[in-house]
């Protein structure tokens, strides 16, 4: 069973500092990794996603991969409270290449 | 609207009684997928389709679940016979034909209740 962990949460931070969401899979093949918004009640939105080992950075949202520890995280610079979201990790079944298993997420609130 | 677009946006069925959802996919997409988020559960894959073929339907029961692409029209995911275990948001997501990476966009998404 290919599994992807992320702690439930949830996440409290203040606005304007930075928010560290983690997430680890199972899946030694998985070569595509991405990072979905959900705020309550509506859909996923992709927020970012990462392919290479290291860090990629998009405004104020960075993501790292680190294949060889199966880790891959999210850093949230200068949170606000519109980011207060379920922050949902998903990783590429490495036998399919488009199948993707999702963690179930981490709640992050961001208070004013 | 250039998203992905999933109609209705919310369906109430009685036990017994079919549940047909569909979905177009973003503009330039040809490549569908199915998810089924329960409640307190995370998302999970369903079935991924091309135009006229089911490329992956391993995430779909067996029984009562099937889905479509067809060469006109839109995605349609149908479940037969409801049961009150269907309650659940079903969202899709669309893809287009890339060499590597699967970026994903999803739906409004179809929350379907069985009374």
């Amino acid at each position: 069973q290919k599994e992807v962990e992320q702690n439930s949460g949830p996440l409290s931070v203040p606005e304007g500092a930075i928010a560290s969401l983690n997430c680890t899979y199972s899946d030694r093949g998985s070569q595509s990794f991405f990072w979905y918004r959900q705020y309550s009640g509506k859909s996923p939105e992709l927020i970012m996603s990462i392919y290479s080992n290291g860090d990629k950075e998009d405004g104020r949202f960075t993501a790292q991969l680190n294949k060889a520890s199966q880790y891959v995280s999210l850093l949230i610079r200068d949170s606000q409270p519109s980011d207060s979201a379920t922050y949902l990790c998903a990783v590429n079944d490495g036998g399919s290449n488009y199948k993707l298993t999702f963690g179930k997420g981490t709640l992050l609130t961001v208070n004013p | 609207n250039a998203g992905v677009m999933q109609n209705p946006r919310h369906l109430v069925r009685r036990r017994g009684q079919e549940a047909r959802l569909r979905c177009s996919p973003m503009k330039g997409h040809s490549h569908v997928y199915w998810y089924r988020q329960l409640p307190e559960e995370g998302l999970k894959f369903m079935v991924y389709l091309q135009k006229e073929n089911i490329i992956d339907e391993s995430g779909m029961p067996k029984e009562r679940f099937s889905a479509e692409f067809p060469k006109e029209g839109p995605s349609i995911l149908r479940i037969q016979q409801v049961v009150r275990g269907d309650s659940a948001a079903y969202f899709c997501a669309s893809s287009p034909a890339l060499a590597g990476g699967y970026e994903q966009y999803f739906g409004p998404g179809t929350r379907l209740t069985v009374t």
